[in-house]
């Protein structure tokens, strides 16, 4: 069965440090693969998203996210991170044109000051 | 442009009431979708609307009534509301058939007593 696997509850890392978010999928073909953001009391935002081609992406809000088929994986970066950027973070992949996307359990982003 | 919103923000509901959320969007979008996100269940999908006209079952129907009332509008009707469907509700949007990209609503948090 078609899975995305975000093995990470919760990561904390302190401000200004490097972040890198971990999103594996299981699907037959490369699925349009998706990271999502949901700040605290709000709705999900589109971070980025990958569909074909150069397989290192950039989204919004300086996070980066690279493709690599061979480990079945779409983890999410940021170089150094901010208070701002405490939220909880969802990967989310398609492909099979059922108009669905499969999601991520997610994974709740902690800053230390 | 406001993208996806959705009416209330906030609901207290009585075992038994019923009552409708609403959503539209203005990105001229085929698809709709409702979710339902509870605390370390991620996100679950209730309902889709493919395109005006259809409707499908999601992970979670049972309880929940949709209609696509048009192009832009896609509301959620619990009849008789339980108190497991205390959750936050989440409409989304899609306009790319087969890569499902969504943009998604600020959400509705529904609380039964």
């Amino acid at each position: 069965a078609q899975s995305v696997t975000q093995p990470d509850i919760h990561i904390t890392v302190s401000e200004g440090a490097s972040l890198e978010l971990r999103c594996n999928y299981s699907y037959g073909a490369t699925p349009y693969l998706f990271w999502y953001v949901q700040s605290p009391g709000q709705g999900l935002q589109l971070l980025l998203k990958y569909f074909s081609g150069d397989t290192l992406v950039q989204g919004i809000k300086g996070f980066e996210a690279e493709f690599k088929r061979s480990q079945s994986s779409f983890n999410l970066r940021k170089p150094s991170v901010h208070w701002s950027d405490a939220a909880e973070y969802f990967c989310a992949a398609a492909g099979d044109s059922n108009y669905q996307l499969i999601w991520g359990a997610g994974t709740k982003l902690i800053i230390k000051p | 442009n406001a993208g996806v919103t959705q009416t209330p923000k906030f609901q207290v509901l009585k075992t038994g009431q019923s009552m409708t959320l609403q959503c539209a969007q203005d990105m001229n979008h085929n698809s709709m979708y409702w979710y339902r996100q509870d605390p370390g269940m991620g996100l679950r999908l209730i309902y889709y609307s493919a395109s005006e006209g259809t409707t499908d079952k999601g992970e979670v129907p049972n309880g929940y009534n949709v209609s696509r009332l048009n192009k832009r509008e896609f509301s959620l009707r619990l009849e008789s509301a339980a108190p497991s469907q205390t959750s936050v509700y989440f409409c989304a949007s899609s306009g790319r058939q087969g890569t499902n990209e969504q943009y998604f609503g600020p959400g509705t948090r529904l609380t039964v007593t």
